[in-house]
C-alpha cells in the first residue's frame, strides 16, 4: 500500500519569515495531495490540494509543488503569521479509490 | 452547510469495555471514512463506506472493531472489547462521491477515546 513520509516533524519560524514542509510517497499511481491544518484540539481541515497534473498551485500566501518523478510534494507558506501555528498534514490518494494515506504531521510553531 | 457531526466528544472507558461512537455525513455526501488518529501520528483509515456499502476495511482490527452504514447515512464504529491502544481520536470524514471531485474530505470534530 502507499506510505507517506513528512518532514520535518516539527518546524519553528519567526513571524514573517517563509515555512517548507516535505513529504514523499511510495506509489506511483497516487495521482490526488492534499493538505489539512489542525489546529489543536480541532478537527483537521483541508487548505489546498493538487492533482498531479499540475506542477504547483497557490492560494494566496499558501503554495504546492509537486514533482512527480521524484514522488515528492511540499507545501510553502510565506509571510508566516501567529495563526499559521499548528499541525500541518500531508496525504496522498488515487481518486478513484477516495482514501487518503496520511504523512504523521509537522508542528508549525510561528513566534511573534 | 451543516459539518460532519460525530458524538460523543469525549469517552473514557476501562480495558475490556465496549464503545460506540456515532458519525453523521454532510447531506448528499455518498463516502464517509472512519480514521483513527493516535496523538502525535497522522489519521490511519479504518474503513471506507460507499452510500452503505463498504469500501475498504482492510486496515479494520475486525476481532474487536466493528461499523455500519445503515441506509447510507449515519455511521456507527463499535469497539469491543476495548485495549489500551485504542487509546486515540476517532475522525469520521465524508467527501461527495468516491472518484469524483472534489476529492478532499470534510472531517468531523472526532471522538477523544482514552482507555484505562
Amino acid at each position: 500500500g502507499e506510505n507517506v513520509e513528512q518532514h520535518p516533524s516539527t518546524l519553528s519560524v519567526q513571524e514573517g519569515d517563509s515555512a517548507v514542509i516535505k513529504c514523499t510517497y511510495s506509489d506511483s499511481a497516487s495521482n490526488y495531495f492534499p493538505w489539512y491544518k489542525q489546529e489543536l484540539g480541532k478537527r483537521p481541515q483541508l487548505i489546498i490540494d493538487i492533482r498531479s497534473n499540475v506542477g504547483e498551485k497557490k492560494d494566496q500566501r499558501i503554495a504546492v509543488t509537486l514533482n512527480k518523478t521524484a514522488k515528492h510534494f511540499s507545501l510553502h507558506i510565506t509571510e508566516t503569521q501567529p495563526e499559521d501555528s499548528a499541525v500541518y498534514f500531508c496525504a496522498a490518494s488515487l481518486t478513484n479509490a477516495g482514501k487518503s494515506t496520511f504523512g504523521d504531521g509537522t508542528t508549525l510553531t510561528v513566534k511573534p | 452547510e451543516a459539518g460532519v457531526a460525530q458524538s460523543p466528544r469525549y469517552k473514557i472507558i476501562e480495558k475490556r469495555q465496549s464503545v460506540a461512537f456515532w458519525c453523521n455525513p454532510i447531506s448528499g455526501h455518498a463516502t464517509l471514512y472512519w480514521y483513527q488518529q493516535i496523538l502525535g501520528q497522522g489519521p490511519k483509515l479504518l474503513i471506507q463506506f460507499q452510500n452503505n456499502g463498504v469500501v475498504d476495511d482492510s486496515q479494520l482490527p475486525k476481532d474487536r472493531f466493528s461499523a455500519e452504514r445503515l441506509k447510507g447515512v449515519d455511521s456507527t464504529l463499535k469497539i469491543q472489547p476495548a485495549k489500551l491502544e485504542d487509546s486515540a481520536v476517532y475522525l469520521c470524514a465524508s467527501s461527495l462521491l468516491q472518484g469524483a471531485a472534489p476529492y478532499g474530505y470534510t472531517f468531523g470534530s472526532g471522538t477523544r477515546l482514552t482507555v484505562v
